[in-house]
């Protein structure tokens, strides 16, 4: 079936650094989203991506579908502690599969 | 605040039992959908309901059972419940059936199976 898989699992950032999270999907997807989940709280989206090569900016996140949709990424520049949280990507096929997350701690 | 509303927010029982858990969606949301979450799980989708009619299932037991009543308010029965049962249940709803646009989650219902 349908797998999304998302590395790293966890990212440790010093602040003001930048990463980046990746989403791979077994299959061509219709779309991906993005969600962000704070410490204690619950997923909130960020973002679709609809279109091959859709690159869309938020602030310092930068979110990028690949050519042949079937992966994704979000990077982040100059970290700060509010962007501390666990990041899902969901890709659709059908139905949305969510990867495990990459968990994102900040060093101040 | 997302406008989903799930009750209750801590549920403690024993295993063998039974539990509703509720949810309801956003206002004009025909959508929703369950999620189990636990640590070493992830994120999982169970089940989504559009309008009164099951639409997807996901990773949901035979033990687990929902439904979307005429007022678009859901209830997630979980039923035999076992220790591994305990984890943090999410309600989601969105506008969308077929392709699904945002979703909002509700706070979570967090089960623990003792």
């Amino acid at each position: 079936g349908q797998q999304v898989m998302q590395i790293p699992q966890y990212q440790h950032v010093q602040e003001g650094e930048d990463f980046t999270t990746y989403c791979n999907s077994s299959t061509t997807l219709s779309n991906i989203q993005w969600y962000k989940q704070r410490p204690g709280g619950h997923p909130v989206f960020l973002i679709q991506l609809v279109k091959s090569g859709e690159v869309k900016k938020q602030k310092r996140l930068t979110f990028q579908f690949g050519e042949a949709k079937k992966n994704s990424s979000l990077h982040i520049t100059a970290t700060q502690t509010t962007d501390v949280g666990t990041y899902f990507c969901a890709g659709l096929r059908g139905k949305l599969s969510f990867g495990a997350g990459t968990t994102v701690t900040v060093r101040a | 605040d997302s406008g989903v509303t799930q009750t209750p927010k801590h549920l403690i029982t024993a295993t063998g039992q039974r539990v509703t858990l509720r949810c309801s969606p956003r206002s004009g949301d025909l959508s929703v959908y369950w999620y189990q979450q636990s640590l070493d799980q992830g994120l999982q989708f169970l089940i989504q309901y559009y309008n009164g009619e099951e639409r997807a299932k996901g990773n949901i037991l035979e033990r687990f059972s929902a439904q979307q009543f005429p007022d678009l308010h859901s209830e997630l029965n979980l039923s035999s419940l076992e220790l591994g049962d305990s984890a943090l249940y999410f309600c989601a709803s969105s506008v969308e059936s077929v392709n699904p646009y945002e979703q909002y989650f509700g706070p979570g219902t967090r089960l623990t199976v003792t």
